[in-house]
């Protein structure tokens, strides 16, 4: 049974710096893994969607890498702004079954 | 405009009321999710469809009814409900892993907050 699971659970850090957050998935047999931002009381906004044959994808200073035989994705985050506050969640799909699995996400909160 | 939309936006109900969650996405997209969101439990499938009149239990479907006449539309309903079913409710959808899109990407509404006394 896949799980996914994102530490920490919370993260502070102050304006500008670079950091970087973890996912871990338990079953290499994906089909593709997606990150997610959720501001508090809204939906979960897509960031960056790699798939099983990718080794990372990039939107902004945004940079998302996937190692499936380590069973890792990280989601790197450049120059960080107090704008970039919010929940990170990552998401796997995998390759034979049609459910999505999500991690618990990381509460990112960047001090100005 | 395209997009995915819920409604309502905020529901407050008693016990034992049937509560229907509305799901409408303009993409045609053939699969369609439902999740709760909970502190604590983080985002829990509770029923999905691959295509109009096709669909199958999640994680945790007891107490919910969900139907697809129409590819676009995927009510949730909660036929008698409860209080653990306070929630934060998610509708979501994605194209099938077949034809020109075939990422797989999912995108989800705004959200349903649903509260039961």
């Amino acid at each position: 049974k896949q799980e996914v699971t994102q530490i920490p659970a919370a993260l502070s850090v102050p304006e500008g710096e670079n950091l970087v957050l973890n996912c871990s998935f338990t079953d290499s047999a994906i089909y593709n893994l997606q990150w997610f931002r959720q501001d508090p009381g809204k939906g979960l906004t897509s960031l960056l969607l790699i798939q099983s044959s990718q080794r990372e994808q990039t939107s902004g200073r945004l940079n998302a890498s996937l190692d499936k035989s380590s069973g890792r994705s990280t989601l790197y985050i450049a120059a960080s702004q107090p704008g970039d506050s919010a929940t990170y969640l990552c998401a796997v799909k995998d390759s034979s079954a049609s459910k999505i699995i999500f991690g618990s996400g990381t509460r990112l909160s960047i001090r100005p | 405009d395209a997009g995915i939309t819920q409604s309502p936006r905020y529901k407050i109900t008693e016990t034992g009321r049937q509560v229907t969650l509305m799901c409408h996405q303009t993409w045609s997209h053939s699969y369609m999710f439902w999740y709760r969101q909970d502190l604590g439990h983080g985002l829990r499938l509770i029923y999905y469809s691959a295509a109009a009149d096709i669909t199958d239990k999640g994680e945790v479907p007891d107490g919910y009814v969900v139907s697809r006449s129409k590819t676009e539309n995927f009510p949730l309903t909660l036929e008698s409900a409860t209080r653990s079913q306070t929630s934060v409710y998610f509708c979501a959808s994605r194209h099938g892993f077949s034809g020109t899109d075939n990422t797989g990407e999912l995108f989800f509404g705004e959200g349903s907050r649903l509260t039961v006394l």
